[in-house]
């Protein structure tokens, strides 16, 4: 079974600066994708970025990006130029890319604090 | 285009009781999930359903039914609600297997069984 493990359960950082999110999985599969969730206060989860593991490059969206090391099972979130709406709960997910399986495995999230 | 929406927003129940939460989406989408969040946890899959009228079994079904008459809505059902499924619960929706299978997230519903 997969696993999605998020080993820091909170982290703050000042705005405007760089922060890292950290996450590792286990799989026994070669293509699968991975995520990251925002969620808010208001509770909605919000996809930030998502990344495909038969591509090599990384995944960017704006002030986000993630860094994809396939053989060492990570996928950690860069966050630059932090905003205080970057605040939330940052989940890392998993899903496997064989048709006909569903689960979307989550890790148990990461709290970020925006320091003003 | 109100995305994915969920009724109730909270609901209060006594053990014993049932109870239906309705999901909705108006994207068209195929797939649709539900999943339950809990302190210090992730997301986890109750039941999915790939298509109107199916369903199928996730991570922790034991408790709960669903059904998918129409595309549009799946609900979810507690047919003798335990303290232990006091959860938020999330519904989810996506489109036919594209490249990113992005789920789509409704605002989720806070459950407390007392």
């Amino acid at each position: 079974a997969q696993t999605v493990t998020q080993s820091q359960p909170e982290m703050s950082v000042q705005e405007a600066e760089t922060v890292t999110l950290s996450c590792t999985y286990d799989t026994s599969e070669s293509d699968y994708y991975l995520f990251w969730y925002k969620q808010p206060p208001s509770r909605q989860m919000i996809l930030v970025i998502r990344q495909e593991a038969y591509k090599q490059q990384n995944a960017t969206e704006n002030r986000f990006s993630v860094n994809f090391q396939k053989a060492a099972k990570s996928f950690s979130l860069k966050i630059s130029d932090s905003q205080l709406g970057d605040a939330a709960m940052y989940f890392c997910a998993y899903r496997s890319a064989d048709f006909g399986n569903e689960k979307l495995t989550f890790g148990t999230g990461t709290r970020l604090t925006i320091i003003p | 285009n109100a995305g994915v929406t969920q009724t109730p927003k909270f609901r209060v129940l006594k053990t014993g009781q049932s109870m239906t939460l309705l999901c909705a989406q108006d994207m068209n989408h195929e797939y649709m999930y539900w999943y339950r969040q809990d302190p210090g946890m992730g997301l986890r899959l109750i039941h999915y359903s790939v298509g109107e009228g199916t369903t199928a079994k996730g991570e922790v079904p034991d408790g709960y039914n669903v059904s998918r008459l129409k595309k549009q809505n799946f609900l979810l059902g507690l047919e003798s609600a335990a303290p232990s499924q006091t959860s938020v619960y999330f519904c989810a929706s996506r489109g036919r297997p594209s490249s990113y299978n992005e789920q789509f997230f409704g605002p989720g519903t806070r459950l407390t069984v007392l």
